[in-house]
């Protein structure tokens, strides 16, 4: 049973372009969330999908940030016009059940994205 | 929202050495997890712990859901134990909230 897959691992944009960050859950799982890692320090809430569905977008910029996961194919974090503060590490994390149930999740390995 | 605490936010020990990691959370949660971030940035999955204690090898964790606390517990530490651990918690409603991680290195 593969991990949670995130790619690319790596990613370079200039100012002002689009980054699409992909995210394919583990096998079972239809929970996928999306967190923000900036430099030296934690990990912040972004948004929170189920097939087809954003349940809680609370912790995404109101601009430029969307985010997807369609019945069939990964999940996507879209960010346009990127800005240097955009730079970060984005982590996905899915789960078979709603977090606030008491389940365990799990995280992909990351995108590094850095603005130049 | 709720508040994540940990403690200490630093740790420097000697290989061989015993340490505990605390994390304390503001409000009742359903959800508590244990994770280790390595030098590499890989976020690894330590315990699911609502409650209770866990023990994976040189590893241990409890969760005192009544007094909003959880412990990790890291016996004779490893060199490839460094990196920074944090706790994340999930009440109703929520989704995971992360504490600000304890930074822990390892010397040989």
């Amino acid at each position: 049973n593969a991990g949670v897959m995130q790619n690319p691992r790596h990613l370079v944009r200039r100012r002002g372009q689009e980054a699409r960050l992909r995210c394919s859950p583990m096998k079972g799982h239809s929970h996928v969330y999306w967190y923000r890692q900036l430099p030296e320090e934690g990990l912040k809430f972004m948004v929170y999908l189920q097939k087809e569905n954003i349940i809680d977008e609370s912790g995404m910029p109101k601009e430029r940030f969307s985010a997807e996961f369609p019945k069939e194919g990964p999940s996507i974090l879209r960010i346009q016009q990127v800005v240097r503060g955009d730079s970060a590490a984005y982590f996905c994390a899915s789960s078979p059940s709603p977090l606030e149930g008491g389940t365990e999740a799990f995280f992909g390995q990351g995108t590094r994205l850095t603005v130049v | 929202g709720i508040q994540v605490e940990q403690s200490p936010p630093d740790l420097i020990l000697q290989e061989g050495a015993n340490s505990t990691l605390r994390c304390n959370f503001s409000d009742s949660v359903n959800n508590l997890q244990w994770f280790h971030q390595n030098p590499w940035g890989q976020l690894i999955n330590l315990f699911y712990i609502p409650s209770g204690t866990k023990q994976n090898g040189r590893l241990s964790a409890t969760t005192v859901a009544t007094e909003r606390y959880s412990l990790l517990y890291i016996s004779s530490s490893q060199t490839t134990d460094s990196g920074v651990y944090f706790c994340a918690v999930a009440a109703y409603g929520q989704n995971f909230v992360f504490g600000p991680g304890t930074r822990l290195s390892v010397l040989p």
